[in-house]
């Protein structure tokens, strides 16, 4: 079936580099994206979406890429901190689904002093 | 600021023994969604509400797993009888509404980690 994946379980970063994050997603009818950060113990944290009429989208340190022509989504988090070592996953979903989220695997993010 | 909660954070039950989970939406969240997680794996949804009325239960194993929402508010899952393969964390989220559009953003609560022997 269609799915969504990340290239990369794990990236180790220093402190202050800037990571990038990204994720494959094969279901073309997918037109709204997020980003989710979840640390050890807790549920999933809203990051940051974008809808497919967009293809760049910027937050708080935070920006998500969206290229639809090879289907793939990256998130870029600026000045990388020891508070943003987490587990990221992306989701995906249609708009005439409910709201129903298909998540990835996820990426370990590793920050180093 | 407003939280999803659940209770309880841990529980460890035998095999075959019943066990239930409990989840409070953020208020005024018309949507409601109960989640598996498997350890490095993404959350995979099992049920979801729009208000008492379940919309999506396709990945939901009926024949040991039901849910409700009785009152289109808070909601219960519960699992009887346990298997040994069930040991993952369920995690609730609500949103909004998926029919308004508007708003696709989940909030998650912290999930109820499970662990069956």
């Amino acid at each position: 079936g269609e799915s969504v994946g990340l290239h990369l379980p794990t990236l180790s970063v220093q402190e202050g580099d800037n990571s990038i994050i990204n994720c494959a997603y094969s279901n073309s009818a997918s037109d709204y994206f997020i980003w989710y950060k979840q640390e050890s113990g807790k549920g999933p944290q809203f990051i940051i979406d974008i809808r497919s009429n967009m293809d760049k989208r910027q937050g708080q340190r935070v920006t998500v890429l969206l290229n639809k022509t090879v289907k793939h989504l990256s998130l870029q988090i600026a000045a990388t901190q020891p508070g943003d070592s987490a587990v990221y996953f992306c989701a995906e979903t249609t708009t005439d689904s409910w709201g129903k989220l298909q998540f990835g695997a996820g990426t370990q993010v590793v920050v180093t002093p | 600021e407003a939280e999803v909660a659940q209770s309880p954070r841990y529980k460890i039950t035998e095999k075959s023994q019943a066990v239930a989970f409990w989840c409070d939406p953020i208020s005024g969240h018309a949507t409601l969604y109960w989640y598996r997680q498997i350890l490095g794996q993404g959350p995979e949804l099992l049920v979801q509400f729009q208000d008492e009325s379940v919309v999506d239960d396709s990945q939901l194993p009926k024949d040991r797993f039901s849910a409700e929402r009785l009152k289109g508010v808070d909601s219960t899952l519960k699992i009887q009888p346990a298997e040994l393969g069930d040991s993952a964390m369920y995690l609730c989220a609500s949103s909004l509404g998926a029919t308004q559009g508007a708003s696709y953003e989940q909030y998650f609560g912290p999930g109820t980690r499970l662990t069956v022997t």
